[in-house]
């Protein structure tokens, strides 16, 4: 079965810094797609960026960029230039696909409580 | 363009009482519909799913049941609630698969509170 870790339950950085939140997956599929979810206090769940398993080249979205590590079950995100907004959960989930799947499933880590400090 | 409406946004219900959470889709036809429940502080636990309407497939054993009486309405219900039952539910659509689109676009959710 599929498992989704993240590592780190809280972090605090100050405004305008970088920071990184890691994510590790457990997995023996080779199609599947890997994503960034942000739930600010409204907690209403936005996706922040995709990255699909049969692309090398690392997802970026403005100022969110992931460093996915195929090898190493990695895909963590870097939130560059952060900011007030940005102060949120951030949730990890793998979502396996093959073509015989009648339906997409997401299995979610624990998720990373992101604090931006003035 | 494509919405999600879930309601109510906040519910307190006896313990004993039914249940029913509403979600609905604009926009789009023929999409598969999820219901996720979140415990405080944690991920989110999927309870149900639908490729269409009447198709109900269930994640986990539990009190609770779902209905899709049209396609892009995705009813959560229970017969008599628990204080177990207490959480956050999150109603959301996907696609269908073979679109090439994988993204699952979420409603508000729903805080439920049995007492």
């Amino acid at each position: 079965a599929q498992t989704v870790t993240q590592s780190q339950p809280e972090m605090s950085v100050q405004e305008a810094e970088t920071v990184t939140l890691s994510c590790t997956y457990d997995t023996s599929e080779n199609n599947y797609y890997l994503f960034w979810y942000k739930q600010p206090p409204s907690r209403q769940m936005i996706l922040v960026i995709r990255q699909e398993a049969y692309k090398q080249q690392n997802a970026t979205e403005n100022r969110f960029s992931v460093n996915f590590q195929k090898a190493a079950k990695s895909f963590s995100l870097k939130i560059s230039d952060s900011q007030l907004g940005d102060t949120a959960m951030y949730f990890c989930a793998f979502m396996k696909h093959e073509l015989k799947d009648s339906n997409y499933q997401l299995i979610w880590g624990a998720g990373t409580k992101l604090i931006i400090k003035p | 363009s494509q919405t999600i409406h879930q309601w109510p946004a906040t519910l307190v219900q006896p313990v004993g009482s039914p249940l029913s959470l509403e979600c609905t889709v604009e926009g789009t036809s023929n999409p598969n519909l999820y219901w996720y429940r979140q415990a405080a502080g944690r991920g989110l636990q999927l309870l149900f799913y639908s490729i269409g309407i009447g198709q109900i497939s269930s994640e986990v054993p539990q009190n609770l049941s779902a209905s899709r009486p049209q396609d892009r309405q995705f009813i959560l219900s229970s017969k008599k609630l628990l204080l177990s039952d207490s959480g956050f539910y999150l109603c959301a659509w996907t696609l269908p698969v073979g679109t090439g689109v994988t993204e699952a676009f979420f409603g508000q959710g729903t805080r439920l509170t049995v007492v």
